[in-house]
């Protein structure tokens, strides 16, 4: 089975630029989450969906990031605009709600903003 | 909120035993699960604790005891492939699955 599929994996772009992290959660899975990992603050759970309905934005950062959902196999994390302290590993995981505890997470999105 | 501290570093040699702590502050508690990451990989899982007790899964275990806000997780026989961050998380009450992650350990195999 594919696991979770996450594109780009690598962008550079520069300060102000749009940017669009595309995910596609394991087929079957009812909660997707978006985490951000950088070396000073680790791994942080931006937001996350149940059933395409976004549950708990709290870790969004600022205004800038917006997340949507709006099937169940797909789910976009987009920065406008962007700027140098976005530059991290932005990873998708998806879960079976009433399954097993394990969420499993994609390969991530290097993003550097210059 | 959620805190969690977990030592920064650990260096073992292979074949040996290391443990790596947890210990955590939640406003709300389901369990705690432990994820291993290779450089540059996605984290994945390896072990999940919801009852005070030790859960094995080959050569890895972990234990949880809920009235100390502590766990650890166990990694015997050690391998240079078991090389990597290993991290806990927490879940809050109610969401088995919102994991808020402690910062990270990074193990060190040594021959």
């Amino acid at each position: 089975d594919a696991g979770v599929i996450q594109s780009p994996r690598h962008e550079v772009t520069e300060m102000g630029q749009e940017v669009t992290l595309r995910c596609k959660p394991i087929s079957g899975h009812n909660s997707l989450f978006w985490y951000r990992q950088t070396m000073m603050r680790g791994l942080e759970l931006l937001i996350y969906f149940n059933n395409n309905v976004p549950i708990d934005d709290s870790g969004m950062p600022e205004d800038r990031f917006s997340a949507k959902m709006p099937n169940a196999s797909f789910s976009t994390l987009k920065i406008q605009p962007s700027e140098p302290r976005d530059s991290a590993v932005y990873f998708c995981a998806s879960s079976l709600v009433g399954g097993s505890n394990t969420i499993y997470f994609g390969e991530g999105s290097w993003l550097t903003v210059v | 909120g959620q805190s969690l501290e977990q030592p920064s570093e650990v260096t073992a040699v292979e074949g040996a035993i290391v443990q790596i702590n947890c210990t955590y502050q939640t406003s709300g508690f389901y369990g705690l699960s432990w994820y291993q990451q290779h450089d540059g990989g996605a984290p994945t899982f390896l072990s999940y604790n919801a009852l005070d007790g030790l859960e094995e899964t080959g050569r890895f275990s972990s234990f949880l005891s809920r009235s100390d806000s502590y766990g650890y997780l166990l990694l015997q026989e050690l391998q240079m492939k078991d090389s990597a961050s290993y991290f806990c998380a927490v879940s809050p009450s109610g969401s088995a699955r919102q994991l808020t992650f402690g910062s990270g350990t990074q193990l060190t195999v040594l021959p």
